[in-house]
């Protein structure tokens, strides 16, 4: 158990529609990364934030965006799903310091796009 | 831009030892990570490397050769519930988003 905590777990959307995830960090963890992993790949990075600002993006269209709140926790929305978003989502969390700033993954959102 | 390259599946036999090679080229290099995943779960942290060398982890240790763009990770006296993808990941410089491979799915058997 990392701490992380996401929902929903499992998600089922039409092609089109709109979709939010969630995410908790772990108690004293200072940024969100939200990751995409479709199956039988590597997680692909989406974007940072750190203090409730964008710090960095991956290759994602602008229809993937992001928040994050004063208590560290985050949101995922994606607009105008298309198949291809059907993947698992994860977010990691970790305290960003000059040292190695560790990841720490949540357990997943499965996203279905029909 | 980063390019990670990892074996796509990986066999080996109860208490044996495996070595699964990891390479990459990076345009900016602050440390390689390697994380677990088992089906249908979230990637669980292993190890991190940010200097050449060996670090070693109980059953685990990771290597890393920074000129050779080259890592590995060892699992010793293997168990079936090392049946598992192995993640390699390097961080970029700058901040500390994680680049992955596709990973290296290692099947044990009895």
């Amino acid at each position: 158990e990392t701490g992380v905590t996401q929902s929903p777990t499992h998600l089922i959307k039409t092609r089109g529609q709109q979709v939010t995830l969630r995410c908790s960090s772990q108690s004293g963890h200072n940024t969100v990364s939200w990751y995409q992993q479709a199956l039988g790949q590597g997680p692909q990075f989406i974007f940072q934030y750190y203090r409730e600002e964008e710090n960095g993006r991956g290759n994602f269209p602008p229809r993937f965006s992001g928040l994050q709140f004063p208590n560290y926790s985050s949101e995922l929305n994606v607009n105008a799903l298309e198949l291809d978003d059907s993947a698992l989502y994860l977010c990691a969390s970790s305290l960003e310091t000059s040292g190695r700033s560790e990841q720490y993954f949540g357990p997943g959102t499965r996203l279905t796009v029909t | 831009g980063q390019n990670i390259d990892q074996p796509t599946e990986m066999t080996a036999t109860e208490g044996a030892i495996v070595q699964i090679n990891c390479t990459y080229q990076t345009s900016g290099f602050n440390g390689l990570f390697w994380y677990q995943q088992h089906a249908g779960e979230a990637p669980t942290f292993l190890s991190y490397n940010v200097l050449d060398g060996l670090e070693e982890k109980g059953r685990f240790s990771s290597f890393l050769s920074r000129s050779k763009g080259y890592s590995y990770l060892l699992l010793k006296e293997l168990q079936m519930k090392d049946s598992a993808s192995y993640l390699c990941a390097v961080r970029n410089s700058g901040y500390s988003t994680l680049t992955f491979g596709k990973g290296t799915m290692l099947l044990v058997s009895p």
